[in-house]
């Protein structure tokens, strides 16, 4: 099992591109989820998807959109990059959205806005 | 609102040592979750630990322990006989049962050194 993978692994975009995050996990999760990492200040959840078909905001959701493309399938999109978007993106998924719910993550994609 | 605090920013540790990450919070919340995960240089989080509030034994997983103190509301890892592959930041990070988004909370991390 390849568990998540994310698509691509780095990026370098000009402000106001547009580019689209993939993410595909292996183990039948029906939970996904798309944070970004900044420094010094842990991982913040953009979006959220508790199954599929369904997606929901998160802390952080101005500037991005998602797709749940499928059960195994959860893409963010950057309609208009900008500088502060600049981050590490994480896509992670858990069986199912309780308390107890492990989330595995996928290995990441660093995104630089110029 | 809930807040989970890592107060240790980094610190070294000798090969073979035992380290104790400290995590403590602050939650009304009667259920939680609550995780450890380990973020190497290379950049991927790998999940270590988990324990329920409710779980009665302290949780253990190979060379991690947790010392999960519910009344002080502390969640510490314990990470015994120290490998050199245990250089990392640590992250501590919480679920809670009023959170209706389903996201993990995270800490601000532990950087780990380990030294031979």
């Amino acid at each position: 099992n390849a568990g998540v993978t994310q698509t691509p692994k780095f990026q370098v975009l000009k402000t106001g591109q547009s580019m689209t995050l993939q993410c595909a996990q292996d183990m039948n999760h029906n939970s996904m989820y798309w944070y970004r990492q900044d420094p010094g200040m842990g991982l913040r959840l953009i979006y959220y998807s508790a199954s599929e078909g369904t997606t929901d905001k998160g802390e952080v959701p101005n500037g991005y959109n998602v797709s749940r493309l499928n059960k195994r399938e959860f893409s963010l999109r950057l309609e208009s990059a900008a500088p502060s978007q600049t981050s590490v993106y994480f896509c992670a998924s858990s069986e199912g959205d309780r308390v107890g719910e492990t989330q595995y993550f996928g290995p990441g994609t660093r995104l630089l806005v110029l | 609102a809930q807040k989970i605090t890592q107060t240790q920013p980094g610190m070294f540790v000798q090969e073979k040592e035992a380290v104790t990450l400290d995590c403590t919070y602050d939650t009304s919340d009667p259920s939680y979750g609550l995780f450890w995960y380990k973020q190497p240089s290379s950049g991927e989080m790998i999940f270590l630990i988990y324990q329920g509030s409710y779980d009665q034994q302290n949780a253990t997983e190979g060379r991690y322990s947790l010392n999960f103190q519910k009344a002080r509301k502390s969640a510490n890892l314990v990470i015994s006989a120290s490998q050199l592959g245990d250089s990392a930041m640590y992250f501590c990070a919480m679920r809670f049962l009023t959170d209706s988004w389903g996201k993990l909370q995270f800490g601000a991390g532990t950087q780990v050194v380990v030294t031979p």
